[in-house]
């Protein structure tokens, strides 16, 4: 499976932009990118996902390169319940819907 | 809303006992997973399910079991459970994104299970 890297942590201040990288260097011409985010004593919530075009919805943006090798999650206003772990993963095709998690983000966002 | 419930949200089992974890969801999903949760390592896949009867193992399946006799309950078993099973459990269930876009998870709050 494609693999992703992300920071361990980043750190924002209340209604501040964050940009939270994820880079996937090996991904394949069928992955889709998916993003989730994990609030404390939570199970995991899905955010975005998008294959080669930026994406918009109601949480969130997605920004894909051009080679695909990156992407970024944008949150235009960061609020304090935006702290949560985000999750950038790789999924598509056949699998069932099986999602490899790896460590994620660990977003704070400060008042 | 979709909805996936999991039977317990704290659960305290002895060495050696035979443990069930439910999971039922309201959507009608074909598929559902279970994940378990620990600090460091992430969430790693122990077993899905993409029909009724049918199942999967997944990253991690050793001393677990599934049952899912119906499309909206999959049950996770521990046969034996053992303290190095303590962990968080996470069951979810999903849809497909697009044809070949993946799918979306739901997931359910979690049951976080010690043995002792």
């Amino acid at each position: 499976d494609a693999k992703t890297t992300q920071p361990n942590s980043m750190e924002s201040n209340e209604e501040e932009p964050v940009h939270l990288p994820c880079n996937h260097s090996t991904i394949s011409g069928t992955d889709y990118i998916h993003w989730y985010l994990q609030l404390p004593s939570q199970g995991p919530e899905y955010v975005i996902h998008g294959l080669t075009s930026n994406v918009n919805n109601r949480m969130a943006s997605l920004a894909i390169a051009e080679d695909r090798k990156s992407s970024t999650l944008i949150l235009h206003r960061a609020t304090l319940r935006d702290a949560a772990v985000y999750y950038c993963i790789l999924s598509g095709g056949t699998s069932y819907g099986k999602l490899t998690f790896g460590q994620g983000t660990i977003l704070t966002v400060h008042p | 809303d979709v909805k996936v419930t999991q039977s317990s949200r704290y659960l305290v089992k002895r060495t050696g006992e035979k443990v069930f974890l439910e999971c039922v969801q309201d959507m009608d999903h074909e598929n559902m997973f279970w994940y378990r949760q620990d600090p460091g390592l992430g969430l790693r896949l122990i077993y899905f399910s993409y029909d009724v009867k049918m199942k999967e193992k997944g990253d991690i399946p050793e001393g677990y079991s599934v049952s899912r006799e119906k499309k909206e309950r999959f049950s996770l078993i521990l046969e034996s459970a053992s303290t190095n099973q303590t962990s968080m459990y996470l069951c979810a269930s999903s849809f497909p994104l697009s044809t070949d876009g993946g799918e979306k998870l739901f997931f359910g709050s979690g049951t976080q299970l010690s043995v002792l």
